[in-house]
């Protein structure tokens, strides 16, 4: 089993949609889960990160995280062209330098 | 612009040359790390360092060998790959403190092995 499983997509949806991006994860040590963007060709833009269970919003990005059922979500409002991406979610681990476990990242793409 | 910078960004070598992949971090970071990212795969974690040192090698072959002079400065140097050593190769940094966990990637360095 991997540690952190995430569905590779693609998904698609028509422009100002929300979107919904899932992961569920096995290891319970993770301390903290971070959310990535990551345009084609380019390497990955941290867009969220998350300590505790609940909600954390910053604009229309809305990430979840419910550590009793080892799930993580991240939420876009309003889902633009430019939202077109693939998103990796991570849990992490520190001591010695942060380690992340990623998953294999799900391919959004936002039609006009 | 992410405070990473990689180089460099494209490069194709045969499997008995040898090569480096270069990073440099702008942004104070104490730790820096190479992941390496192939299709259809999660992003591997390689190699550790914080303050320097190395702390994690995550059974990475010896062709694949780290150095971290200081803390603003990591290589990859590259001897005797293979074709499936063909991937996108990522530095990252990040503050090992209690302020916080972010780590920052760069653009990578795509790396194709004839």
């Amino acid at each position: 089993q991997k540690e952190v499983e995430q569905d590779p997509g693609p998904l698609s949806v028509p422009e100002g949609a929300i979107v919904s991006l899932n992961c569920t994860y096995s290891n319970s040590a993770f301390q903290y889960f971070m959310w990535y963007r990551q345009y084609s060709r380019k390497g990955p833009e941290l867009l969220m990160y998350t300590y505790s269970s609940g909600n954390k919003e910053d604009g229309r990005f809305t990430a979840q995280v419910d550590k009793s059922s080892k799930y993580i979500s991240l939420f876009i409002r309003d889902s633009q062209p430019s939202d077109s991406a693939t998103y990796l979610c991570a849990g992490g681990l520190t001591g010695g330098g942060n380690k992340l476990t990623f998953g294999t990242g799900t391919q959004l793409k936002v039609e006009l | 612009e992410t405070g990473v910078t990689q180089t460099p960004r494209h490069l194709v070598m045969g499997m008995t040359n040898k090569k480096s992949l270069k990073c440099e971090q702008h942004l104070g970071h104490n730790a820096m790390y190479w992941y390496k990212q192939s299709a259809k795969k999660p992003l591997e974690l390689m190699f550790v360092y914080n303050f320097k040192e190395q702390t994690e090698n995550n059974s990475v072959p010896s062709r694949f060998s780290p150095e971290c002079p200081n803390s603003s400065h990591l290589f990859l140097h590259l001897h005797t790959l293979q074709p499936e050593d063909s991937a996108l190769y990522l530095c990252a940094s990040s503050q090992e403190d209690r302020s916080g966990n972010t780590i920052y990637f760069g653009e990578g360095s795509w790396l194709t092995v004839v």
